[in-house]
Formats: C-alpha cells, sequence, structure tokens
C-alpha cells in the first residue's frame, strides 16, 4: 500500500529557512517522479516543484524559484524540500505526491511564516 | 506556463442533477495530460481523472472526463451527496504542471 508521510513543517519568522522531509513506503521510490504541491488557507491547489526519478532534472514554480530547493534520497525513500528566505505568502500546507499527476498524497504538513 | 481557468467559481445544484465542470487551457495542454482531482474540507485531493479522460482506480462511472487541446470537461452524471466538494484540474504536459483555480459544486 502505498504511503507518503510529510514532516518538519512548523512556524516560522519571514526570512528563515525551513526543510520538509516526505518519506515514501509500499512503491519502487526511485521509479517515480515526485512533486511538491502546497495549499494556502482557504485556497486553491498550488504546484511548488518536481524531480525525476533520478534526481537529474528538477523544476520550480516561478514563486519559489531561488528560494526552494528539492531533492531526494532514494536509498531512504525519502523527499525532500529546503525552503529558504520564507515569506508570508509561503503559509499553506505542502503535500508531496507520486508522480507528475497523483493518485497518491500525504496528508500534508503545515508551514506557517509569520513574525 | 500554461494559465488553467474553470468557470464558473461555484456551480449550485441538486442531488441527482447532472454537472458539467470546465477547465480552459491558455495553450494547448500535450498529449492530453490533463487530470481532475476532487478535494474535500481537511483532505488530500483524490485524482478522479487523468489522461483527460482516463477514470482512476476505485472512481464510480458517473465521473466522466473529455475534451483535448485547450478545452476539457469534467462530468457528473447524477450527483450524489458525497459528490459536492471542489474541483481542479492540473495539466502535467508542460512544466511548471499548473492548476486550476477550482469550481466549487455545492447543494442548491
Amino acid at each position: 500500500q502505498v504511503h507518503l508521510v510529510e514532516s518538519g513543517g512548523g512556524l516560522v519568522k519571514p526570512g528563515e529557512s525551513l526543510r520538509l522531509s516526505c518519506a515514501a513506503s509500499g512503491f519502487d521510490f526511485s521509479d517515480y517522479f515526485m512533486t511538491w504541491i502546497r495549499q494556502a488557507p482557504g485556497k486553491g491547489l498550488e504546484w511548488v516543484s518536481y524531480i525525476h526519478s533520478r534526481s537529474s532534472y528538477t523544476d520550480y514554480a516561478d514563486s519559489v524559484k531561488g528560494r526552494f530547493t528539492i531533492s531526494r534520497d532514494n536509498a531512504k525513500n525519502s523527499l525532500y524540500l529546503q525552503m529558504n528566505n520564507l515569506r508570508a505568502d509561503d503559509t499553506a500546507v505542502y503535500y508531496c505526491a507520486r508522480g507528475r499527476y497523483s493518485p497518491f498524497w500525504g496528508q500534508g504538513t503545515l508551514v506557517t511564516v509569520s513574525s | 506556463e500554461i494559465v488553467l481557468t474553470q468557470p464558473p467559481g461555484t456551480l449550485s445544484l441538486s442531488p441527482g442533477e447532472r454537472a458539467s465542470l470546465s477547465c480552459r487551457a491558455s495553450q494547448s495542454v500535450a498529449s492530453s495530460n490533463l487530470a481532475w482531482y476532487q478535494q474535500k474540507p481537511g483532505q488530500a485531493p483524490r485524482l478522479l481523472i487523468y489522461g483527460a479522460s482516463s477514470r482512476a482506480t476505485d472512481i464510480p462511472d458517473r465521473f466522466s472526463g473529455s475534451g483535448s487541446g485547450t478545452d476539457f470537461t469534467l462530468t457528473i452524471t447524477r450527483l450524489e451527496p458525497e459528490d459536492f466538494a471542489v474541483y481542479y484540474c492540473q495539466q502535467y504536459g508542460s512544466s511548471p504542471f499548473t492548476f486550476g483555480p477550482g469550481t466549487k459544486v455545492d447543494i442548491k
């Protein structure tokens, strides 16, 4: 059974950093693209970033480019999102999901950026 | 970047009625790489349709997707009480893999 569990969210001040993790199980992690998607409180879904199965290619939404870095460790079945220089408008629930489109999502982890 | 629009923002319908939800793209979506998701409050999105018209696993056949190019439709033939939710389209043919703003289907 596919299982994705995000962690690492919390309350930070503007300009600070945070690293999110996503632990994957129930499938061959190294075979799949992985994606981060976020949802601000009361708002719609926003695609954030994805990474190729072998980490050979990544891409980012313009809103996070230059501040966020996606990475993965296939040996640990884990996906990461390093978020630097956080802003108030980065406040959201962050989901990891399998693939470019996904039937499998984590439960999300809340990131709050506030002074 | 492909921008997706989903008019109208809210659709007010009664149980048993047919729902037709629209998703329009600012440019052609490559290879009909379009997905539809349903989201209920406090839950992660649920994949309904991928490849514009293929139903995901365990999705009831009252949900169907159609369209190509820049115009796509999600149809729910007879609304059940559990279908009142927000629906998002997503294109995954061209990075960034953008989402539409969503259509809320609420009870009339």
